[in-house]
């Protein structure tokens, strides 16, 4: 079993709608989760945070997460072409960021 | 702030030879980490540091690799003698702290991409 689990996709959404992403892990003294997007060729960069059981709220993007469920999600609203990336999920455990293989998202016009 | 800095861009090298990774983490960071990223492995931590001292390098794949901070604003990734399937896009990461709060949040640099023929 790996230690986090995301949908490999592509995960195809049209220009406008919502693009949800969904993340699972395996540690549960997992702390800080965080989301990241990564264009090809560059380096990941941090989309969201999350710390605590609910929702987080940041422009289009929204995390929940739900500790008791390992389950950690990531929705984009408004889905634009320039959020055709790949979404990195990472519990941080013991110190150490555990990220998952992504999710790639293609948004289409 | 010029975010985390990495060199070279692209590593080129044949079999056999040693390779050195540098990156510069952000001013005031305590954490430093290296990554690397393969199709097949995905992203994965191979080390990392809090103020200059290894903390954790079980994922450092093998006598091979060896990684140093000589002091607080500069750090190096050795491979010798590399391999083919050394070859990977290897990033330096920075964080200011790991206390399960926003200070937590790693920033990447540009990364390395190393192909080793």
């Amino acid at each position: 079993q790996k230690e986090v689990e995301q949908n490999s996709g592509p995960l195809s959404v049209p220009e406008g709608a919502i693009a949800s992403l969904n993340c699972t892990y395996s540690d549960r003294g997992s702390q800080s989760f965080f989301w990241y997007r990564q264009y090809s060729g560059k380096s990941p960069e941090l989309i969201m945070s999350i710390y605590s059981n609910g929702d987080k709220e940041d422009g289009r993007f929204t995390a929940q997460l739900n500790k008791a469920s390992q389950y950690v999600s990531l929705l984009i609203r408004d889905s634009q072409p320039s959020d055709s990336a790949t979404y990195l999920c990472a519990p941080l455990s013991w110190g150490k960021l555990q990220f998952g293989a992504g999710t790639q998202v293609v948004v289409t016009p | 702030d010029a975010g985390v800095i990495q060199s070279p861009r692209h590593e080129v090298t044949e079999m056999g030879q040693e390779v050195t990774l540098r990156c510069k983490p952000i001013s005031g960071h305590d954490y430093l980490f290296w990554y690397r990223q393969t199709m097949m492995r995905g992203l994965e931590l191979l080390i990392y540091f809090n103020n200059n001292v290894p903390i954790d390098d079980s994922g450092m794949p093998e006598d091979r690799f060896s990684a140093k901070m000589p002091n607080a604003s500069f750090s190096t990734l050795k491979i010798q003698p590399s391999e083919p399937r050394d070859s990977a896009v290897y990033f330096c990461a920075s964080s200011f702290s790991l206390a399960g709060t926003s200070t937590d949040t790693q920033y990447f640099g540009p990364g390395t991409r190393l192909t080793v023929l």
